[in-house]
């Protein structure tokens, strides 16, 4: 079974728009670690935020935001105030330390935002 | 500044034939280094790590190897390519684990097995 599960393959949004990419995944770990990364069309993987299973602190980082669901095992990466370079493909990522070294990624999710 | 660079850009391949990718890690001493692969519409699943030279671990088991013959080296390869190799494969580092540390990504490549 998946460890990361993002549901939408694709989504689409006009400029200023607000988008919510939702993610769910499986641990039976109490520690974990989150991540929501964003893959540009050159190939490059850019880190945009982390949540910390143990954080109730609800992170953000200037237009990105995320809405984390311990209890239902979510986690939401909200953008604002969308704009043309936000398109490309979103990753969620999990990372348990009982497999130190390796982080699960969901399949991702295409955003293409239009002008 | 460190940098990551891969390569090939792209490959296309006829099953049965070998395969070798390669990523070179500049400006960075010791990185832990990961190999990750991605089908079409499916998730990104990490292949393998490596802490040190010489040492790597098997994540998912693709029929692929993998070695760090360097420090800034890691190279991924098959003697046989399958059609199921086809996909996106990305080559990653990090100063420790990737909880402690961002991974940084390579630009990719992209390969296609007919």
């Amino acid at each position: 079974a998946e460890k990361v599960i993002q549901v939408w393959s694709t989504a689409s949004r006009q400029e200023g728009e607000e988008l919510t990419l939702d993610c769910s995944y499986e641990t039976s770990q109490v520690l974990y670690h989150l991540f929501w990364y964003k893959h540009l069309l050159s190939g490059e993987m850019v880190f945009l935020i982390r949540q910390t299973s143990s954080s109730t602190a609800k992170e953000r980082s200037g237009r990105y935001s995320v809405v984390f669901q311990k209890s239902l095992k979510s986690i939401s990466l909200i953008i604002s105030a969308l704009q043309p370079d936000d398109s490309g493909k979103y990753f969620c990522a999990l990372w348990e330390p009982s497999n130190y070294n390796v982080l699960y990624f969901g399949s991702g999710t295409k955003l293409t935002v239009e002008p | 500044a460190q940098t990551i660079h891969q390569w090939p850009v792209a490959e296309i391949k006829a099953v049965g034939s070998p395969l070798s990718l390669g990523c070179t890690i500049k400006g960075k001493s010791s990185p832990n280094l990961y190999w990750y692969w991605q089908a079409t519409g499916g998730t990104l699943q990490q292949l393998f790590y490596s802490i040190t030279v010489g040492q790597v671990e098997s994540v998912v088991q693709l029929n692929l190897s993998a070695s760090r013959p360097k420090d800034d080296q890691f190279i991924l390869s098959t003697e046989k390519l399958l059609l199921s190799h086809s996909g996106f494969y990305l080559c990653a580092w990090s100063l420790v684990g990737p909880s402690n540390e961002r991974l940084f990504f390579g630009h990719g490549t992209k390969l296609s097995v007919l």
